[in-house]
């Protein structure tokens, strides 16, 4: 089956420090990988994505890579802030159904 | 933008009753709406996929006779939970996809539900 393994947390961090979160999967099929980013009080949004292997997402300073090889997707940005201080969901996609994470809460001090 | 909104935020019912929950696509047609479930500190789980006008299909375990969905339009779905009991308490949420080429799926903010 699909299933996605990912950092757990909490994790905390004073603002400007780097972030890594970490996420493995397993998938029958080419699966697409997302991260998912849920911020106090308000619905998943899509943060980013990537379809194909070796391909990189990036938004909002945050990237991530698909590595076949090593069935990884991690979430890195390089300076944190704040304003990052969310619930942040690894996800993959095969068909139209998505599994996810347990999701990982980070927060960011000032 | 892609906003999906759910009604109620939070719920707290009896034993015995039954809760509707709304999902609804404000600014666009939803092809698909999905159900998802998701306990405190785990993942989402997925209840079933619904497509508007036809029945829902259910993920393995999930009762169709206890978890009622209706996609009545294209831009809204309602989940009905049946006879509803404490283990039902939980973290309801939709997502709701445009389709048409776009696969992206847009969440809610979540429903709370407390049976007591």
């Amino acid at each position: 089956g699909n299933s996605v393994t990912q950092m757990e947390g909490p994790v905390t961090l004073s603002e400007e420090a780097f972030l890594t979160i970490n996420c493995t999967y397993t998938a029958t099929g080419y699966p697409s990988l997302f991260w998912y980013v849920q911020y106090p009080g308000e619905g998943l949004q899509l943060l980013l994505k990537a379809t194909k292997a070796d391909d990189k997402g990036s938004n909002k300073g945050f990237e991530a890579t698909y590595r076949k090889e090593t069935t990884s997707f991690h979430l890195e940005k390089g300076s944190v802030q704040v304003s990052d201080s969310a619930v942040y969901f690894c996800a993959l996609e095969v068909g139209y159904k998505l599994s996810f994470g347990a999701g990982t809460t980070v927060t960011v001090r000032a | 933008g892609a906003v999906v909104s759910q009604h109620p935020s939070r719920v707290i019912c009896k034993s015995g009753t039954s809760v509707k929950i709304e999902c609804r696509s404000l600014d666009f047609q939803a092809t698909t709406m999905f159900w998802y479930r998701q306990f405190p500190k785990q993942s989402l789980m997925l209840m079933a996929t619904s497509n508007e006008g036809s029945k829902a299909t259910y993920e393995q375990g999930v009762e169709k006779d206890k978890f009622l969905i209706n996609h009545a339009s294209l831009t809204l779905s309602t989940l009905t939970v049946t006879s509803a009991h404490p283990e039902d308490s939980s973290f309801y949420i939709c997502s709701a996809r445009k389709g048409r080429g776009e696969e992206t799926q847009y969440f809610g903010p979540g429903t709370r539900l407390l049976v007591l």
